[in-house]
């Protein structure tokens, strides 16, 4: 069964520190992995998207790492600020169907207190 | 900012009624999607379109119906609201191929039903 697995599902962490969060999947066969964050109330936004020969990737503040063997990704937030409070999606799309299907993780709900 | 909208943000109405969820994007993507999204659950997509006069359920059954007859538009409608339709519905887009671009979303609708 195709699955998206993310850890921890909540973290609170101080503004300015680090802190990383993952992503296990079990989609086959595999297209991409995406990470999205989402504020309270509104839609997802894509913060990355990764391939399979693509091993990590930055923006800005946000770098996300895949191991396409070991079927993990993380998503390493630096500087943490307030406004990376949000939920950090981890969605896997396979390549099984015309649609793309998307596979979404539960996500992580991450709080920045000042 | 994605040229996706849906209105309306907020809905709370009575259980029987009928109610319509509006999705409109201005990208010209051919196609779009409802999902549906539970506090702290990941989504799951309702329903799907691949273009004009195209529609598709998804995984997740739903007494929801909907309707392409422009690209624009991909309303939702549920014929008579129930408590257990209380949810937050979101639409998003795409460009025909799925797996290799973004996927923008609206800023959703949360339906309370009493």
């Amino acid at each position: 069964k195709n699955q998206v697995e993310q850890s921890p599902q909540s973290l609170i962490i101080l503004e300015g520190k680090n802190c990383t969060l993952q992503c296990n999947y079990t989609v086959s066969p595999f297209s991409n992995l995406r990470w999205y964050k989402q504020d309270t109330g509104r839609g997802p936004v894509s913060l990355t998207i990764m391939t399979f020969s693509e091993n990590t990737k930055s923006n800005g503040r946000y770098t996300a790492t895949l191991d396409a063997d070991t079927k993990q990704s993380s998503l390493h937030i630096t500087a943490s600020q307030l406004s990376d409070s949000a939920s950090y999606i981890c969605v896997v799309s396979d390549r099984g169907s015309t649609l793309g299907r998307l596979y979404f993780g539960r996500g992580t709900q991450l709080t920045v207190w000042p | 900012e994605a040229d996706i909208y849906q209105t309306p943000r907020y809905l709370v109405i009575g259980t029987g009624k009928k109610i319509t969820l509006e999705c409109s994007q201005t990208m010209g993507h051919d196609k779009m999607y409802w999902y549906q999204q539970d506090p702290g659950m990941e989504l799951h997509l309702i329903h799907y379109s691949y273009g004009v006069n195209s529609t598709e359920k998804g995984d997740l059954s739903s007494e929801s119906t909907v309707s392409r007859i422009r690209t624009e538009h991909f309303p939702l409608t549920l014929e008579s609201a129930r408590p257990s339709h209380t949810s937050q519905y979101l639409c998003a887009s795409s460009v025909t191929d799925f797996v290799n671009t973004e996927a923008f979303f609206g800023q959703g609708t949360r339906l309370t039903v009493v």
